[in-house]
């Protein structure tokens, strides 16, 4: 089945502890991007790749970072997590560079404390 | 930079036809997309305008005007089912690369 899977789907930290939140597609999609949905607030763009080792900013990068070293994984990497990072966070794929059909995981719900 | 302004709410009944609009601000546009999200879910793909005219699929059409920096999402024969949030989505390339700048949804209601 084609999919995007996210891990962990929730997750409860403390401020200052590292974390990774998986993104895997196995469509063979070049564009993968991770945005975070706030209430209000629609989804933002945080960092998108448009192919393996090519990665940019979105519109709300800071505090985030992420790698694309395999074209199916785009992992998002919260080194210092802080309480304003609590989010609903997903990731999508789109087939082509462009970006324009955009594939959604599930999304992660993360909560810092 | 880029902004986009839809309405926050709208309602309908059941059976009825309803348009949700949407307002771009951008440089380098290449097109305006639409997508539907039911609470607890996750986004899903509708439609795609590059052009300016009406796109077609099913129950759903989209519409663009670049000239006006304006579309909308049209959708009849409004089912229950189709009580979610609707973003619409602009696409501005920035150089080599390119983003996507999703609006803050409409949440549409349904009655019957």
């Amino acid at each position: 089945e084609a999919q995007v899977t996210q891990n962990p789907r929730y997750l409860i930290t403390v401020t200052g502890k590292k974390l990774t939140v998986t993104c895997s597609q196995n469509m063979n999609h070049e564009y993968m991007s991770w945005y975070r949905q706030d209430p209000g607030l629609g989804l933002r763009q945080i960092y998108y790749s448009m192919n393996v080792e090519v990665t940019d900013k979105g519109d709300v990068p800071e505090g985030y970072k992420v790698s694309r070293k395999e074209k199916r994984n785009f992992p998002l990497i919260l080194e210092s997590p802080s309480p304003n990072q609590t989010s609903l966070y997903f990731c999508a794929s789109s087939l082509t560079g462009d970006g324009w059909t955009q594939y959604f995981g599930p999304g992660t719900r993360l909560l810092v404390l | 930079g880029q902004s986009l302004e839809q309405p926050s709410e709208v309602t309908a009944v059941e059976g009825a036809i309803v348009q949700i609009n949407c307002t771009y601000q951008t440089s380098g546009f290449y097109g305006l997309s639409w997508y539907q999200q039911h609470d607890g879910g996750a986004p899903t793909f509708l439609s795609y305008n590059g052009l300016d005219g009406l796109e077609e699929t099913g129950r759903f059409s989209s519409f663009l005007s670049r000239s006006d920096s304006y579309g909308y999402l049209l959708l009849q024969e409004l089912q229950m089912k189709d009580s979610a949030s609707y973003f619409c989505a602009v696409k501005a390339d920035t150089g080599t690369a390119s983003k996507l700048t999703f609006g803050t949804g409409t949440r549409l209601q349904v009655t019957l």
